[in-house]
């Protein structure tokens, strides 16, 4: 299968601060990404919808200006949690897939936000 | 909006056992996709068994296999000669059939103990 590389697997920052999380698809051109949000013993819920070259499009009740994301290149999605809160810390999970090169959903390994 | 519900948070099976995770969901769609996911512990997303809803054979990987009931809207996961190693959540997920890259929609998922 494709390979979907995230990074940081772990990040620990302080209130206030911001945190970049990057998510590459290695070997494919994704054309749209995922990120998601997963809490302990819980399934993911998806945050928001990552196009390259367009806005990404967020869910209902996330954060826009919060939760930043950047998609600005076929192989590059970036989530920055901006003026992160201890209620922010999360494992937040990104996907990628192309249009018209199957249906599979590919995932990075994950990042483990802790806000202190 | 579709859904999907597993009803079972947790599940145990005996080592070479075999165990069957139930899934139901909801749609008005008849093109979609549904899939098995497993999270082990280290959380990566790994993609275990995917169907289409136009085929009507069950779908098959090696000791992995579904009951898809297109007309209950059930996708059950049948896992043969269990191994340690399945241990791990088990999430389905519903994937629209319409163009383009679409989101996964989770189920809550199911927690998969292996007894030696």
């Amino acid at each position: 299968g494709a390979v979907v590389s995230q990074h940081p697997s772990r990040v620990i920052c302080k209130s206030g601060t911001s945190v970049k999380i990057e998510c590459r698809s290695l070997d494919f051109q994704a054309t749209t990404m995922f990120w998601y949000r997963q809490f302990p013993k819980k399934s993911l819920m998806l945050m928001a919808t990552s196009n390259e070259g367009s806005k990404a499009t967020y869910e209902q009740g996330v954060e826009k200006d919060k939760f930043l994301i950047n998609h600005a290149s076929l192989t590059l999605s970036t989530l920055t949690v901006t003026s992160a809160h201890p209620e922010d810390s999360s494992f937040y999970i990104c996907s990628a897939s192309q249009a018209g090169q199957g249906v599979s959903a590919f995932f990075g390994q994950g990042t483990r936000l802790t806000v202190v | 909006a579709q859904t999907v519900t597993q009803s079972q948070p947790e599940m145990s099976v005996q080592e070479a056992e075999t165990v069957t995770l139930s899934c139901t969901y909801d749609t008005s769609e008849s093109d979609y996709y549904l899939f098995w996911y497993k999270q082990p512990p280290s959380r990566q997303m790994i993609l275990v068994i995917r169907q289409e809803a136009y085929k009507q054979q069950n779908a098959t990987e090696n000791r992995f296999s579904v009951n898809f009931q297109k007309a209950a809207k059930s996708f059950s996961l049948k896992i043969s000669d269990s191994q340690l190693g399945d241990a791990a959540m088990y999430f389905c997920a519903y994937r629209s059939g319409r163009g383009g890259a679409q989101k996964l929609v989770f189920g809550q998922g199911t927690r998969l103990t292996i007894n030696p």
